[in-house]
This record gives structure tokens, sequence and C-alpha cells, in this order.
């Protein structure tokens, strides 16, 4: 079946550091990709997302690109902030598919 | 705001008291909600899905009399987990998706709720 594999954390980086968090997936067919972010005590919130193959998703400056040939969709920041701490999960699924897959969450520790 | 509430955010009990979670679509009524649950450093796993008025469907491995779903209005779906003990220690969350062509694929998360059982 379908399945999320992301990098293990956590994460530590310095404030302004470049940030990237692996994400490989296995699935059938084409599946939309996600990251989410969690903040400490909130709910998962949608971070970005790709639909289709070479798509780029892009929100608060971070990227992942969808890329078939690697099935990979990697998240990555150029200068994360202190306020950027928050653990990070991916997650498939097929359109019209309720069943969501996810990674299991990397947490990212951002220090002034 | 939130579009989804979850309550209580954390829990602790002792080991053969019940604990009852309830999530609510705030935004409009949703006939549908997903359950998950997180041990730690590992993914969020399907539990059930809430159907309103109907029976919740399980995934395979969860037991349905232990982990009892209501979905008892179109706004609320509540997880109990029964006679809960240290091993059902863990981090609940539900899920709603969003409605619409302009939402699709849209997923609303309530807060999640740690349980922890001594």
């Amino acid at each position: 079946g379908d399945s999320v594999t992301q990098m293990e954390g956590p994460v530590t980086l310095s404030e302004e550091a470049f940030l990237t968090i692996n994400c490989t997936y296995t699935a059938t067919g084409y599946p939309s990709l996600f990251w989410y972010v969690q903040y400490p005590g909130e709910g998962l919130q949608l971070l970005l997302k790709a639909t289709k193959a070479d798509d780029k998703g892009s929100n608060k400056g971070f990227e992942a690109t969808y890329r078939k040939e690697t099935t990979s969709f990697h998240l990555e920041k150029g200068s994360v902030q202190v306020s950027d701490s928050a653990v990070y999960f991916c997650a498939l699924n097929h359109d019209n598919n309720n069943d969501m897959r996810f990674g299991a969450g990397t947490r990212l520790t951002v220090k002034p | 705001g939130a579009v989804v509430s979850q309550h209580p955010s954390r829990v602790i009990c002792k080991s053969g008291t019940s604990v009852k979670i309830e999530c609510r679509s705030l935004d409009f009524q949703a006939t549908t909600m997903f359950w998950y649950r997180q041990f730690p450093k590992q993914s969020l796993m399907l539990m059930a899905t809430s159907n309103e008025g109907s029976k919740a469907t399980y995934e395979q491995g969860v037991e349905k009399d232990k982990f009892l779903i209501n979905h008892a209005s179109l706004t609320l779906s509540t997880l109990t987990v029964t006679s809960a003990h240290p091993e059902d220690s863990s981090f609940y969350i539900c899920r709603r998706a969003g409605r619409g062509k302009l939402a699709k694929n849209i997923q609303y998360f309530g807060a999640g709720t740690r349980l922890s059982v001594l």
C-alpha cells in the first residue's frame, strides 16, 4: 500500500540556516503530496501541496517539488526563523480518496 | 480561526477509567470525521472513520469495543477510550475534509489530545 517516509528528527538549526527535510513516498498512480505543520498545542495545518509531477508547492518561504522520478517531495527553506519551530509532516493521498498517509513527522527547533 | 475543535487537549487518567474525546466541526456540518493516533516518533495511523447516522468504519487491528466512536450529530464526533490502560497512552487527533470543489483535498485537523494513562 501507499506509504510515506520522512527524515527522522529532531532537527536543530540556528536562525537563518538552510533547512531540508527529506520525504519519499511509495504509491500507485499519481497521488497528491502535502506538507503539514503542527505548532505546539495546535492541529496540523496545510503548509503546501503539489498535485502532479514537477509541480512546486510554496508558502511562507518553504518550497517542495514533486519529483516522480525519485518519488520525493523534500521540504526546503533558505533561511529559517525561530517561529518555524514546529513538527512537519509529509503526506499523500489520491484525489477523492479520504485515505491520507502520513510520515512520522520531523520536529524542527530553530535557535536564535 | 479553528475549523475543527478538539477537546480536551490533554488527559491524565488512572488505568481502568474511560476517556471521551470530542471533535466538533465549527464551520459546517461534517458527515465524516477521521480519527488517528500517533505513537512517539511514529506516523499518524488511521484508526477509524466516523459516519453520521451509521456505524463507524474501523481499520484492521483496531478494537471496536475499546475505541468507541459516536457521530452523534452532524457537527460532533466522539472517541471514547474504554477501560484505558497505559498502552493506550498516545496522541489522538481528528480530521475533517474540506467541502466543495475549491476545497478539494484540503483537510482540517483538530489540535489533538494527548492521553496519558497511569
